[in-house]
């Protein structure tokens, strides 16, 4: 149980266009949802907390509307890298917490490399 | 502020080589504290999660144990299977994850 998927698992894309990345729960409900980015050999910089049915949660420092996150059912979140540059580049995943259950870990997405160019 | 802080780094074991990879904490309420495993281009895998002092979590060769300023993720006897990142995090009452920037273990037959 507790499984997340994330969808593409790799992308290209070229310096100007939009991006897309999906992440589903696929046996629970999820109202919450969260994004992270990871560099190289660093540790998950939480960027946003996605909120089914209300708008997303940013944290400092990350540009609402370049990272556009929908969180349209219970068990589906988007985030859409708008007008990407290389400096996007990075491996995003995402998380969601299984409220029903009444505990607090997140299950993590198996993650999306983006690579813009 | 809020912080997470994993010791060590790195650490290199041989096979069956015991230790143990430290999470200290420091925030203002603590909802729970979460190990997790990464393994090199995928998403951390959900391993314990400890609410209360005093509170230990078995898993095969893997233990967890917390206390009120740290948790420590006691390995024992590793396999070379065992080798990933291992990332601990801190909930606070706030409905956020602060996570250490993990110990890269590696196992060597």
């Amino acid at each position: 149980g507790a499984v997340v998927s994330q969808h593409p698992s790799r992308v290209i894309c070229k310096s100007g266009t939009s991006v897309k990345i999906e992440c589903r729960s696929l046996d629970f409900q999820a109202t919450t949802m969260f994004w992270y980015r990871q560099f190289p050999k660093q540790s998950l910089m939480l960027m946003a907390t996605s909120n089914e049915g209300s708008k997303a949660t940013y944290e400092q420092g990350v540009e609402k509307d370049k990272f556009l996150i929908n969180h349209a059912s219970l068990t589906l979140s988007t985030l859409t890298v708008t007008s990407a540059h290389p400096e996007d580049s990075s491996f995003y995943i995402c998380s969601a917490r299984d409220t029903a259950g009444g505990t607090y870990e997140q299950y993590f997405g198996p993650g999306t490399r983006l690579t813009v160019t | 502020e809020d912080q997470v802080t994993q010791s060590p780094e790195a650490l290199r074991l041989q096979e069956g080589e015991s230790s143990s990879l430290n999470c200290s904490y420091t925030v203002s309420g603590l909802r729970g504290l979460f190990w997790y495993r990464q393994d090199p281009g995928k998403g951390p895998e959900f391993l314990f999660t400890l609410y209360s002092a005093g509170e230990e979590k078995e898993k095969e060769r893997l233990k967890a144990t917390l206390t009120k300023k740290e948790s420590f993720l006691h390995i024992t006897a590793p396999k070379p299977e065992d080798s990933a990142t291992y990332l601990c995090a801190v909930d606070d009452n706030f409905n956020k994850f602060y996570f250490g920037s993990g110990t890269k273990l590696n196992v060597k037959p």
